[in-house]
């Protein structure tokens, strides 16, 4: 199976400063078809994960635009460029490249200072 | 826009079977752009992708290899929903079990409530 690792377990923010969250793959995540199947969601505390990003960059429909997404091969990064409160959560990078060998990160806890 | 609604009991004795439905409002169970998923969470295991199925002109699934001998998806279209059936649970399957809708490739864009599902004498 391909392991994802995210780094840092846990990363407390002051608002309105940048947040970033990497995810590093044991193995390429780019598909036989060219395409790479990495995607980041996003969970509230006690809510369901929720998409943010596909394919390493594309926003989900409702995602706002503080939120981006870059990486390619095995080394991924999540961003949000000014952190507001209902960012607090964990975020999670999954890969569905090697599916049915479907795997996520441990997750990056969002806190605020 | 979907919605989709989880029901299903909350605890589930060592070697029986759990089953959840997910009951599907804003789209149909027979689209054909759409796939629906299983997934559940843990503590020790984390997010962990279970399986989908999805219609093409005929049903289709998928099953993740650490739970395909005991697996189950199906669809019932005449509800608009679908189901996961477990079979001969441990107290390993312990997790909050969600369903979710994909679009895309896996672009998990719609989720379910979550269930969580305790497996205890």
């Amino acid at each position: 199976d391909i392991v994802m690792t995210q780094t840092p377990l846990s990363s407390p923010v002051t608002l309105g400063q940048p947040a970033s969250f990497s995810c590093r793959s044991s193995k390429s995540l780019v598909h036989s078809d060219g395409n790479t199947y990495l995607n980041w969601l996003q969970q509230r505390p006690g809510q369901p994960p929720r998409l943010l990003i596909y394919q390493i960059s594309n926003r989900f429909s409702g995602v706002p635009d503080r939120f981006s997404g870059s990486g390619a091969g095995t080394d991924f990064t999540l961003k949000i460029n000014r952190v507001e409160a209902e960012d607090v959560g964990v975020y999670y990078c999954m890969q569905s490249t090697q599916f049915p060998l479907v795997t996520f990160g441990q997750g990056t806890k969002l806190e605020i200072k | 826009q979907v919605q989709l609604q989880q029901s299903g009991p909350g605890l589930v004795k060592p070697s029986q079977t759990l089953s959840l439905t997910c009951a599907i409002s804003g789209d149909s169970v027979s689209s054909n752009t759409a796939a629906w998923h299983w997934i559940r969470q843990s503590p020790s295991r984390g997010l962990e992708w279970l399986g989908r199925t999805y219609y093409r002109s005929k049903w289709y699934y998928d099953y993740a290899l650490s739970v395909k001998s005991r697996i189950a998806i199906n669809a019932d279209t005449s509800k608009n929903q679908f189901s996961l059936q477990l079979n001969s649970v441990t107290p390993e399957d312990t997790a909050v079990y969600y369903c979710a809708i994909d679009r895309g490739w896996l672009e998990l864009d719609c989720w379910g409530q979550g269930t969580l599902v305790t497996v205890s004498s």
